[in-house]
This record gives structure tokens, sequence and C-alpha cells, in this order.
């Protein structure tokens, strides 16, 4: 059964630590994205990338990084944590044109205190 | 980007058949539709895509007329576990990004 294993399901951090949430798919995937999903915004695509070493900001970048060094792993990092980045972030893969579908990890429910 | 509208959320029986209609106007000619499926908690799951007329699998179908700018997704005989928010989506063309909407939330009931 393919996969997206995503970290940790749940975290707690403090604000103004680094954080890092680890994805990794086992699919050969190339593309992987990163989504947040807040009650009532409904999922924000936050980066994604296309290949090894290559990125591109989503719809709400600010305040996140990304590291893809590995074919199968795409980290999102939070440089300095705050408590308005609290929220469930899931991880996706998927091929080149996504025809056959993003394949989800089961989230990570991150709060920041 | 093609902009999805469907109905925010959609009440039904135990072994109905539920139809979520979305409209996808500004639909672009390389552009397909996909529906995804979310249980709280949980990342959305792929159910069906399509480009054009009708396709079926084990999950659900997908009607597509002619003019491609709405589609509906239907789930034959629902139940209780079928209770999730649904998103319709546009893929292709210039991106290959999933862009969701606020999704329709069906409510199955006993």
């Amino acid at each position: 059964d393919v996969k997206v294993t995503q970290s940790s399901r749940y975290l707690v951090k403090r604000t103004g630590e680094k954080v890092f949430l680890e994805c990794v798919q086992d699919m050969d995937h190339e593309n992987m994205f990163w989504y947040r999903q807040d009650p009532g915004l409904g999922l924000r695509l936050i980066y994604f990338s296309y290949d090894v070493k290559m990125k591109e900001k989503g719809d709400i970048p600010e305040g996140y990084s990304v590291s893809r060094e590995k074919k199968e792993r795409f980290s999102l990092i939070l440089e300095s944590a705050s408590t308005n980045q609290t929220s469930m972030y899931l991880c996706a893969s998927s091929l080149p044109d996504g025809y056959y579908g993003y394949t989800f990890g089961s989230g990570t429910r991150l709060t920041v205190v | 980007l093609a902009k999805t509208t469907q109905p925010i959320s959609m009440d039904s029986y135990e072994g109905q058949e539920v139809n979520i209609t979305c409209s996808h106007n500004n639909i672009a000619t390389n552009d397909y539709i996909t529906w995804y499926q979310q249980f709280p908690s949980q990342g959305p799951r792929f159910i069906i895509q399509g480009y054009k007329t009708k396709v079926t699998n084990e999950v659900a179908s997908l009607f597509i007329p002619a003019d491609r700018k709405s589609s509906t997704l239907s789930l034959p005989r629902v139940s209780l576990s079928d209770t999730a928010v649904y998103y319709c989506l546009v893929l292709g063309g210039n991106t290959d990004k999933l862009i969701f909407g606020t999704g329709t939330r069906l409510q199955v009931f006993p």
C-alpha cells in the first residue's frame, strides 16, 4: 500500500522554537506539497516541490521554509514558531501531472504555546 | 486557475443516492476534474477524476456534461461512513497544484 508518512501525529512547541515537520513518501513521486488546514479556511498550500532541491511558494509561505534533499523526503520548517501557526499540517505527493491523484499523509496537528 | 463552486453542506439518509454538483465555469481545455473525500482528522483521499462524459469506479460515479462547466459526483446508497467533506477541484493545463475550496460537508443520518 502506497504511503505518505508524516513523522508526528501531534506536536506541541513553544513560541520562538524552530520546528521541523517531516514527510516521507514511498511512491517515487516527483511532486510533494505542504498544506495547512484551519477551520473555516480549508486547506491552503504553503510550499511545493517538483524535484529534488526545487521548491516553489504556495499561497501562504510566510514564516515557513522547506527542504528537499532527497526525492522521498520533504521537510517543512517553521523558523520561529508563533501561535498563529497552530494548525493541522498535511503533506501530499503526486506524479508530475497529478493525474493519478495526490496521496496525503495523516497530518500533524501542531500546537504552538 | 479554474475556480470551483459547490454547496457548503448536504444531508442524506442511509441507503440514498447522493449527488453533489460542482460548477467550474472557466475550466480550460486541458483541465480535468477531480474529487477528494476527507474525514475528520485525516488527510484528503482521492476518489475519482474525469475529463468528460461519465467515469465510474468502485466508490463513485462522476458525470461531466459536454460543456464541462459543471460536474456531479454521485455516491450510490450512502452509509454513515460516507459522512465527510467532499472537494471538487480542477487540475491540469498550466497548473498541477491542488487548490482546495471549502468543500461540501455531507452528513448521512441513520
